[in-house]
């Protein structure tokens, strides 16, 4: 069956440096990908996403990364500073429906 | 994007009891979704919510303890029913304007029952 899950439930990281999220997924069939970021008490927001027939996308301080051979998607975040703080979810899409990783906390030290 | 307006946004809620959570949005979309999230856990999916025919439900997901409605394109509504402390969550209303686009979510209904 689809299943998302990520390799590690908390990132620390300093501010001002490079944050990489990961993330590995089942089913072969998911065609498009979605990462959400989720602050304390708000619903997820989107950042950024990749079809299957990417293997890389850019947006404004992040990048997320897609191997279709391992099943593995990653999110990588320049730069990174005390608002980035938050949980993230990647979430593949098979049939319209969405299917979320457990999460990553991203915590930021000054 | 789409605006995606719940309410309500938080409720202590008394055992036994039901709960209707509402969601509007700003403009038509294709698909509404409903999902949970338990206290620190990811987002599972409770049922697609159709527009005129009964929603369809994941597995583990029953309309009698979850019934939903879709009158029109920009509203639904997620009805949590014969609440038990098991039930206190997050109640996650998603949005897709199209077929294989982005979805978004919504702020939330935080349900605490006890």
């Amino acid at each position: 069956g689809e299943s998302v899950g990520l390799h590690l439930p908390t990132l620390s990281v300093q501010e001002g440096d490079n944050s990489i999220i990961n993330c590995a997924y089942s089913n072969s069939a998911s065609d498009y990908f979605i990462w959400y970021k989720q602050e304390s008490g708000k619903g997820p927001q989107f950042i950024i996403d990749i079809r299957s027939n990417m293997d890389k996308r850019q947006g404004q301080r992040v990048t997320v990364l897609l191997n279709k051979t391992v099943k593995h998607l990653s999110l990588q975040i320049a730069a990174t500073q005390p608002g980035d703080s938050a949980v993230y979810f990647c979430a593949g899409e098979h049939t319209d429906k969405l299917i979320f990783g457990t999460g990553t906390r991203l915590q930021v030290f000054p | 994007s789409a605006v995606i307006s719940q309410k309500p946004s938080r409720d202590i809620c008394q055992r036994g009891t039901s709960l209707t959570i509402q969601c509007q949005v700003d403009s038509q979309v294709t698909m509404m979704f409903w999902y949970r999230q338990q206290p620190g856990q990811s987002l599972t999916l409770i049922a697609t919510a159709n527009q005129g025919s009964e929603a369809t439900y994941e597995s583990g997901f029953v309309i009698d303890k979850f019934p939903i409605s879709r009158p029109n394109l920009t509203f639904s509504t997620l009805t949590v029913s014969n609440m038990s402390p098991e039930d206190s969550s997050i109640y996650l209303c998603s949005v897709g304007v199209s077929s294989g686009n982005t979805i978004y979510f919504g702020e939330g209904s935080w349900l605490t029952v006890v």
